[in-house]
This record gives C-alpha cells, structure tokens and sequence, in this order.
C-alpha cells in the first residue's frame, strides 16, 4: 500500500462547476500537506500549503485536512478552463525534507 | 528572477550508456532536490542536498544513480549503464531552507532505447 493514495480520474467537469479531489494518507507522522498543480510537460507549481487541521482558503481554491481521518482535500470554485492540469498532493513529516506524492489527479474543465 | 533551470530538457540514449542530467536552482537557495516522475504518477523522492553535502539519498533506486554538488549551486544527476526502466522525467527542485516551499523546474525527459 503507498504511504498516499489519490485517484487518478480523469475527472471532467464543466467550466463553472466546483471540483473536489481528495487524498488519503497512512503515515501518521506527515505534518505538512500541500497541493499542486502540474501543466502538461512543466514542472509542478505550488498552490495551497497547509500544516493543521481545518480549512485554508485562497481566491477560488479551499485546502481541507483532517488528520484524524487522514484526509485531505482541496476544493476549486468556478472552475475555468485554465484549471485543466493534474493536481497533485504532496506531505512531508517533520524534519523529512522530503516530499511524498499522491499519484495526481488528471483535471479537465470543459468550456 | 530565474526559476529553476534544467538541461537538457529531452535526452534520448541507448540502453547501458552513461547519462548527465543538470540543474541550476535559484539563486541563492541553499537546498536542492532531485525526485523522478514515471508516466502517470507522481514524483518519487531520489535524494536532497543541503549546501554541498547529500543530507539524504535514501531515494536513490541502486548504484546507479549518484549525484553531486560540489559548489553548492549547481547539481548534477549521472546515471550509470541506462536501463529502459530509467526512463522517466527527472525533476529538480530547489528551496530557500529547511521547510521552505519547494520550487520545481520543468524536468528531464529521459528516454532510454
């Protein structure tokens, strides 16, 4: 079993519509949990980070982790055709320096 | 300023030759991170760099794989005797310290015939 889990979809949506992707994770020790977003043939970019549990909102995107369940999230409002990416989450623990990725979560918004 | 630059961005070699993959993090950043993503899935880990040192490289798959920073600047990643399982897209990353937000360049795409 991988240390984190995310489903690869794809997943398409129409332009406007709210996105949620989801990862799961097994080790305890991740503290720090961020998500980003990768275009075809580029590196990934940064865009939420996040280190306790709850809510953390930016412009039209919403990170959500509880630790409890192992769960994270990360919501998309009015999703644009722009938004097309795969989305990946990444955690790291304490001190790691490390980051370990979900397998990322091809997105498709459909004008 | 300059992100973080890789070159080359596409090597294609044969199976058993030797290969450099370079990267130049950005200015100033102390740290410097090597992972491989394979098609489909998402980076995997090879190894860190604090300074000049390899702080971790429990990432790297085998002997193979070896890299170095000898001036604390630029990397390099020498893959020794390419198999076709190498074949991946190699990204570099770099960050200003110790839990500092990772940057990433656009990769090496390695193709090993």
């Amino acid at each position: 079993q991988k240390e984190v889990e995310q489903d690869p979809g794809p997943l398409s949506v129409p332009e406007g519509a709210i996105v949620s992707l989801n990862c799961t994770y097994s080790n305890s020790a991740f503290q720090y949990f961020m998500w980003y977003r990768q275009y075809s043939r580029k590196g990934p970019e940064l865009l939420m980070y996040t280190y306790s549990s709850g809510n953390k909102e930016d412009g039209r995107f919403t990170a959500q982790v509880d630790k409890s369940s192992k769960y994270i999230s990360l919501f998309i409002r009015d999703s644009q055709p722009s938004d097309s990416a795969t989305y990946l989450c990444a955690m790291e623990g304490e001190g790691a320096q490390k980051l370990v990725f979900g397998q990322g979560t091809r997105l498709t918004i459909n004008p | 300023g300059a992100g973080v630059s890789q070159t080359p961005s596409n090597k294609v070699t044969e199976k058993g030759k030797y290969v450099e993959l370079r990267c130049d993090p950005i200015s100033g950043h102390t740290a410097l991170y090597w992972y491989r993503q394979s098609l489909g899935q998402g980076p995997e880990f090879l190894i860190y760099f604090q300074g000049t040192g390899a702080a971790d490289d429990s990432g790297l798959p085998n002997d193979r794989f070896f890299a170095v920073r000898p001036e604390g600047s630029v990397s390099t990643l020498k893959i020794q005797r390419t198999e076709r399982g190498d074949s991946a897209v190699y990204l570099c990353a770099s960050s200003s310290g110790v839990g500092e937000t990772q940057y990433f360049g656009p990769g090496t795409r390695l193709l090993v015939l």
